[in-house]
């Protein structure tokens, strides 16, 4: 059964660090590029970032370019995604996915990043 | 920026009715890399379409997406109490996946 575990979550004051943690299971990790999904209260889901199976591409949306760094260790089989200068907008629920065929088909079920002065 | 643009916002229906959920994107959407998924309250979003017409397996087979270029539907040939939720189309094109708002789908 395919598993994935959203962990690191947490209340932080704006400017400051954060990482939330995926560690997958049920299927070869290497064989897939991930993503990291997230979705303020009361809104839609918004693409963050994606990276390729080895870790070699990655991209960012551009609200998160510079602040935000994805990564992966495929050793672990997980996912990681490093969240600096976090500001009030970048509250929300943080999903680690899967990619297939340019979709998400297994979903975490999130790691809550609360941003407050 | 690719644009997509779901219709109705709120579709309101009884079980056993067909419901005709719209997706459409600014651009054309490349090899009809379109999904679509389902979101109930305190939930991930499910997986229900990808490739525009593919079903995921496991998925029921009254959920049926069609269309290409820049106009997708998902229809839902008789809905079932269990599929009262919001449905959200998502498009990938040039390295960015991108979210449509949203339809919620509810009990009239």
């Amino acid at each position: 059964e395919v598993q994935l575990v959203d962990s690191g979550g947490g209340v932080v004051r704006p400017g400051e660090s954060l990482r939330v943690s995926c560690v997958a299971s049920g299927f070869t990790f290497d064989d897939y590029a991930m993503s990291w999904v997230r979705q303020a209260p009361g809104k839609g889901p918004e693409w963050v970032s994606t990276l390729n199976w080895n870790g070699d591409v990655a991209d960012y949306a551009d609200f998160v370019k510079g602040r935000f760094t994805i990564s992966r260790d495929n050793a672990k089989n997980s996912l990681y995604l490093q969240m600096n200068s976090l500001r009030p907008e970048d509250t929300a629920l943080y999903y680690c996915t899967r990619v297939y065929a340019k979709a998400y088909d297994y979903w975490g079920q999130g790691s809550l990043v609360t941003v407050s002065s | 920026e690719i644009v997509l643009t779901q219709s109705p916002v709120t579709l309101s229906l009884s079980p056993g009715e067909r419901a005709t959920l719209s997706c459409r994107a600014s651009q054309s959407v490349s090899s009809n890399f379109l999904a679509w998924y389902q979101q109930k309250p305190g939930q991930a979003p499910r997986l229900l379409i990808y490739g525009a017409s593919s079903r995921p397996t496991g998925i029921p087979d009254r959920f049926r997406g069609s269309g290409s270029g820049t106009d997708f539907t998902l229809t839902i040939t008789r809905v079932e109490p269990e599929d009262f939720a919001v449905y959200y189309c998502q498009r990938y094109g040039r390295s960015v996946f991108t979210f449509g708002p949203g339809t919620k789908v509810d009990i009239k």
